[in-house]
């Protein structure tokens, strides 16, 4: 059974642009969660999505945005790149919403120049 | 607001030492907590806890979550240098994490 994927897994963008990420989770996983990870910072959660509604928002300004698609393949959006944003963003799914154990994928590191 | 806190931040142990690793909590509506271990890049998953006082057990590792003090321990014993990763602990449903502990294990 493969596992998370996440999509592009390494890039590097200006201050000001855009950058989206793509999250393909495991087959027949309806849940997919989004975090932010910086050292010293652990894991921020971002946003959660089951059946293309957005459940949950952590504290990110309104820059950061996602979507969720029939499939359950997920998108997110940060617009406006500040320096910051560097990190890597973690994407993890799970069969339903509220359960247990959440399957993470590599991840994307994005370094904001 | 809720918050799961991890202590210590870091820990560097020699090989064959036993560590303990903190993890407290104050969310609403709680389920569950879990511990996670992230070695490079993709956290895997150790353990879920939802009854107090019951211990989990993989090996060398095992956990215990007390409900009414709010706190989970993980506990590591006779460290390897495989074991030196970020251990992250999570309180489900609000899919809060703590900031994690670095376990650094020197041969």
């Amino acid at each position: 059974k493969a596992g998370v994927t996440q999509t592009p897994r390494y890039l590097i963008k200006t201050r000001g642009q855009q950058v989206t990420l793509s999250c393909s989770p495991i087959s027949g996983h309806r849940s997919v969660s989004w975090y932010q990870q910086t050292p010293g910072q652990g894991l921020q959660f971002l946003f959660e999505y089951f059946s293309e509604t957005q459940r949950n928002k952590g504290n990110f300004p309104g820059r950061f945005s996602g979507r969720q698609f029939s499939n359950s393949r997920s998108e997110m959006n940060v617009s406006t790149l500040e320096l910051g944003d560097s990190a890597l963003y973690l994407c993890a799914s799970s069969p339903t919403t509220n359960t247990g154990e959440l399957f993470f994928g590599e991840g994307s590191r994005l370094t904001v120049l | 607001e809720d918050k799961v806190v991890q202590s210590p931040l870091s820990l560097v142990v020699h090989e064959g030492d036993t560590v303990t690793l903190n993890c407290s909590y104050e969310v609403t509506n709680f389920r569950s907590l879990l511990w996670y271990k992230q070695e490079k890049k993709a956290p895997t998953f150790l353990f879920m806890l939802t009854s107090s006082g019951i211990e989990k057990k993989s090996g060398r590792l095992s956990s215990i979550l007390d409900k009414k003090e709010l706190f989970s321990i993980l506990n590591i014993t006779a460290t390897q240098t495989g074991d030196s990763a970020i251990y992250l602990c999570q309180a489900g449903t609000a899919l809060i994490f703590g900031k994690g502990t670095t376990l650094s294990v020197s041969s």
